[in-house]
């Protein structure tokens, strides 16, 4: 099975930008893997943030954005709020099965 | 508003059986797949499986860790996706998510809680 790396933890000032990445053991990732990124803060579900690479859902603030950078998919935070505080997943999918990398606890501080 | 609720989790034996339920409103059940995940103690996310709408087939994907142990199914009738977990191990500790597939994994449920211990 692949495997789908991401930085363990990631600090950002707040008002500042930070880049999340998200890469395969497989290779490159590219739009076939669909990327999805999700927030989720402690004791709630997690929550969609970006699918599709760079799509955002009705309730993704505009801060965040998805994109392929250097062979990974990317979450970029621009201006980071308190609230944004949170462990973030990325998630690829491979003909049929999904695999989650280990997630990103972004500290805003 | 879309609305999921998975119920069913609890404390269960080694090797026993355990059924979980995903009851969902605010939209129409039937035209989506449904796909359930689960998140161990204080670690990462993972994917358990899957289940196509009947326009798609109804068929199910799983990942490798629970294939041949846990069943995907769904009552279109009643709105609720079903996780049968057969042979539970204790690995298989965990909060249980259900989630709702479109053209997007997009409203996930608040989960259910899975031991599994002697």
């Amino acid at each position: 099975q692949a495997v789908v790396t991401q930085e363990p933890s990631l600090t950002v000032s707040p008002g500042g930008t930070v880049t999340l990445t998200c890469g395969s053991s497989t290779g490159a990732v590219t739009s076939g893997h669909y990327p999805y990124w999700f927030q989720q803060k402690p004791g709630q579900a997690p929550r969609t943030l970006i699918y599709d690479t760079s799509n955002k859902h009705s309730w993704t603030p505009a801060r965040f954005s998805g994109s392929l950078l250097g062979g990974k998919a990317a979450l970029t935070l621009s201006g980071a709020q308190p609230e944004d505080e949170a462990e973030y997943y990325c998630l690829l999918s491979y003909s049929g099965a999904v695999v989650f990398g280990g997630g990103t606890k972004l500290t805003v501080l | 508003e879309v609305q999921l609720v998975e119920s069913g989790g609890g404390l269960v034996q080694p090797g026993r059986s355990l059924r979980l339920s995903c009851t969902a409103s605010g939209f129409t059940f039937g035209d989506y797949a449904m796909s359930w995940f689960r998140q161990a103690p204080g670690k990462g996310l993972e994917w358990v499986g899957f289940i196509r709408s009947k326009a798609y087939g109804g068929t199910t994907e799983y990942a490798a860790s629970v294939k041949g142990r846990f069943t995907i199914s769904r009552d279109d009738s009643k709105s609720i996706a079903y996780l049968q977990m057969n042979s539970l191990k204790t690995e298989d500790t965990a909060v249980y998510y259900c989630t709702r597939y479109g053209d997007f994994y997009d409203y996930w449920g608040q989960g259910t809680l899975v031991t599994v211990s002697s």
